[in-house]
């Protein structure tokens, strides 16, 4: 099974700063990697699909890159409405398999 | 407008059995693949089972291999999980989640359902 590493567990960050989040795959994935959000006691919401791409309705703040073990998602200016825990998962194969998560908080 | 909604959930004890549905709507459900996703309390994601498009194949995690059976009715656009020989570690919020096409291997999801509670406990 392919394993994701998420880093850090948590962040805590101004209004308007720059939030990056990483996921490191076991093996490689290409760019078989999807970033989600999960707001409290909400179902999760897709923010990036195939590492970068931007799913329909996102805010443009949201960008995500990497390739192969190594993928960040990025948001370049935080904003109120982002806290919440972001997950990645991995789509290259069965069993598919999610990050453990990264929860960020407004300061 | 692109609905997915989860029901089924419940109180069972350990050994127990519970099927979970998901009903669909706004979508060809025939052309689509479906996943089972899992959330303990308070803690991560965990992907459980996929069944493909016309049930062209079925995949699950190992955690649940041999207990839980995905399926899916196409004239009811309905997918099902059968859950048997339950544990205390199945008590998670149940997901249901579609694809956001339905071009094959395509496994990132959008949308999700609300989610249902299965308890596991005497």
């Amino acid at each position: 099974d392919i394993q994701m590493t998420q880093s850090p567990s948590s962040v805590s960050a101004s209004v308007g700063d720059r939030v990056t989040i990483t996921c490191r795959a076991s093996q490689g994935i290409s760019s078989s990697l999807a970033w989600y959000q999960q707001k409290p006691r909400k179902a999760p919401k897709l923010l990036i699909y195939a590492a970068s791409s931007l799913q329909s309705g996102v805010p443009s703040r949201f960008s995500g890159s990497g390739s192969g073990t190594d993928f960040t998602l990025t948001i370049s200016s935080l904003q109120p409405e982002d806290l919440g825990t972001y997950y990645c998962q991995q789509a290259n194969s069965f069993p598919l398999t999610f990050g453990g998560g990264t929860k960020v908080e407004i300061k | 407008e692109v609905q997915v909604v989860e029901s089924g959930g419940g109180l069972v004890q350990p050994g127990g059995s519970l099927r979970l549905s998901c009903v669909t709507s706004g979508f060809a459900f025939t052309t689509y693949a479906m996943s089972w996703v899992r959330q303990a309390p308070g803690k991560g994601l965990e992907w459980v089972s996929a069944i493909g498009a016309d049930s062209a194949g079925t995949h699950y995690a190992d955690s649940v291999k041999g207990r839980f059976t995905i399926s899916r009715d196409e004239s009811k656009n309905t997918l099902f999980l059968q859950m048997n020989s339950l544990r205390a570690e199945d008590t998670a919020v149940y997901y249901c989640a579609r694809p956001i096409s339905g071009r094959a291997g395509t496994r990132w999801f959008d949308p999700w359902g609300q989610g249902t509670l299965v308890t596991v406990s005497s």
